[in-house]
């Protein structure tokens, strides 16, 4: 098992302020991800990282940002929430063994309201 | 850039009866072929995967599914569905050599299975 944690789980905020979203794992992967699912979207990619401060950005990373300081924590941050990014935000993060590929292991998700 | 069809966003089917839930990719370039299946409210987990080798995948739950390279698609199949498979599935697909595995979903297919 991967051992991701995302934190919080559930929360609500006001439009215009500031919110970070934590990704944590426990078995030192190098590729780490951050999708938002919404109905009839599947899953985007809004960012993803390739090591200790190494991010680029996904298909729908405007309003977000990342950071990455540490291997086993990605957060996610938006920066001035709106109503559009009312979603649920899944971290994931990329499993290889023996150089085969095994494709990505997620977390739980965190549920956000923008109100 | 890689793209996901699943054309049925929702498939209803009795309890034991068989399903096909279809998956079809843009690109015929060499790819990673996954699917996902997500139970209401909780993360997305893995159900089976295409690496390489043999076309036919047989996953977990019964499941199985086909990579067909000439029509790019990649339906995953069940011969006989139970009430438990209520779910939604999610095809995703990942471009062979490409350094960063980010996967490219479909927007889901919500599997209802009724007695």
């Amino acid at each position: 098992d991967a051992g991701i944690t995302q934190s919080p789980r559930h929360k609500v905020t006001e439009t215009g302020t500031p919110v970070t979203l934590r990704c944590h794992q426990t078995e030192n992967h190098r590729y780490m991800y951050w999708y938002r699912q919404d109905p009839g979207h599947g899953l985007r990619l809004i960012h993803y990282s390739y090591g200790v401060k190494d991010t680029d950005k996904g298909e729908v990373s405007d309003g977000y940002s990342v950071s990455r300081s540490k291997t086993e924590d990605f957060l996610l941050t938006l920066e001035s929430a709106t109503s559009s990014q009312t979603s649920v935000y899944f971290c994931a993060i990329s499993e290889s063994k023996t150089g085969e590929y095994y494709g990505y292991t997620f977390g739980s998700g965190t549920r956000l309201t923008v109100v | 850039a890689q793209s996901v069809t699943q054309l049925d966003s929702q498939v209803p089917v009795f309890e034991e009866a068989p399903v096909e839930l279809r998956c079809n990719y843009s690109s015929s370039v060499s790819v990673y072929l996954f699917w996902y299946v997500q139970y209401p409210n909780q993360g997305l987990q893995l159900l089976l995967k295409y690496l390489s080798g043999s076309t036919l995948v047989k996953g977990i739950n019964g499941f199985e599914a086909e990579f067909n390279k000439s029509q790019t698609s990649f339906h995953l199949r069940k011969p006989s569905v139970h009430i438990s498979d209520t779910a939604e599935y999610f095809c995703a697909v990942s471009d062979k050599g490409t350094s960063f595995q980010k996967l490219v979903f479909g927007t889901g297919t919500r599997l209802l299975v009724s007695p």
